[in-house]
């Protein structure tokens, strides 16, 4: 059981947007900044997000990342089959120093 | 272009101890304020954080794992390394190693490197 909270599965179709959240507490997200990576199928996860909402250079300006409290959320819009792929939140914990990802979301572009 | 390559046995028998290292190229392990860390991925599930170190020595452990695990790091090789003592079946997975800025994003990742526990 994974200490931040994502949903298992997401799924739109081409050309539209969906949004993945990643709900935590106030010793993980609420106090420390949230990444985001993404692992398509057989590969390593490749950071996508830092700091809650910045892209690392090469990351299209299709997905975003924003904060609130204790959640955060993934946006990805204009959608593309080569976007089907495991999405994961992570961030640093406080109370016990270590760090915590989410649980994954799949996504399905249909 | 810091790059990073696991490497280690693919195979550990239950009560041993599982040992991996993760080379940098490209770049110094010394250089920035990043640490070096190890995440692990059973098959078909999400990603687990083992822990990281700093070219200082300083050590971070994910508690759950805190007992059986020791990182460590060779400057002179620019490498880091994972020991995993008294594994078992539960700790069949895919290792990876990361560079992390400080306690935020993790880039770039190893390809990472499939051990299973079985004897």
């Amino acid at each position: 059981q994974s200490v931040l909270t994502q949903p298992p599965s997401v799924s739109a179709a081409p050309g539209q947007k969906v949004t993945i959240s990643c709900s935590g507490s106030s010793s993980n997200i609420g106090n420390n900044y949230v990444s985001w990576y993404q692992q398509l199928p057989g590969t390593a996860p490749k950071l996508l997000i830092y700091d809650n909402n910045k892209r690392p250079s090469g990351i299209p300006d299709r997905f975003s990342g924003s904060k609130s409290g204790t959640s955060a959320t993934l946006g990805i819009t204009g959608l593309q089959t080569g976007d089907e792929a495991d999405y994961y939140c992570g961030t640093w914990d406080s109370s016990l120093s270590y760090v915590v990802f989410g649980g994954g979301t799949k996504l399905t572009v249909l | 272009q810091v790059q990073l390559q696991e490497s280690g046995p693919g195979l550990v028998k239950p009560s041993q101890t599982l040992s991996l290292t993760c080379t940098v190229s490209g770049g110094s392990i010394s250089s920035g304020s990043y640490y070096w860390s190890w995440i692990r991925q059973p098959a078909g599930k999400g990603l687990e954080w083992i822990g990281r170190i700093y070219t200082s020595g300083s050590t971070n452990y994910n508690p759950s794992l805190k007992s059986r695990v020791t990182i460590s790091v060779d400057t002179s090789k620019n490498q880091f390394s994972l020991k995993l003592s008294s594994v078992t079946a539960a700790d069949t997975a895919v290792y990876y190693c990361a560079r992390q800025w400080l306690e935020d994003w993790f880039d770039p990742w190893g390809q990472g490197t499939l051990v299973t526990v079985s004897s």
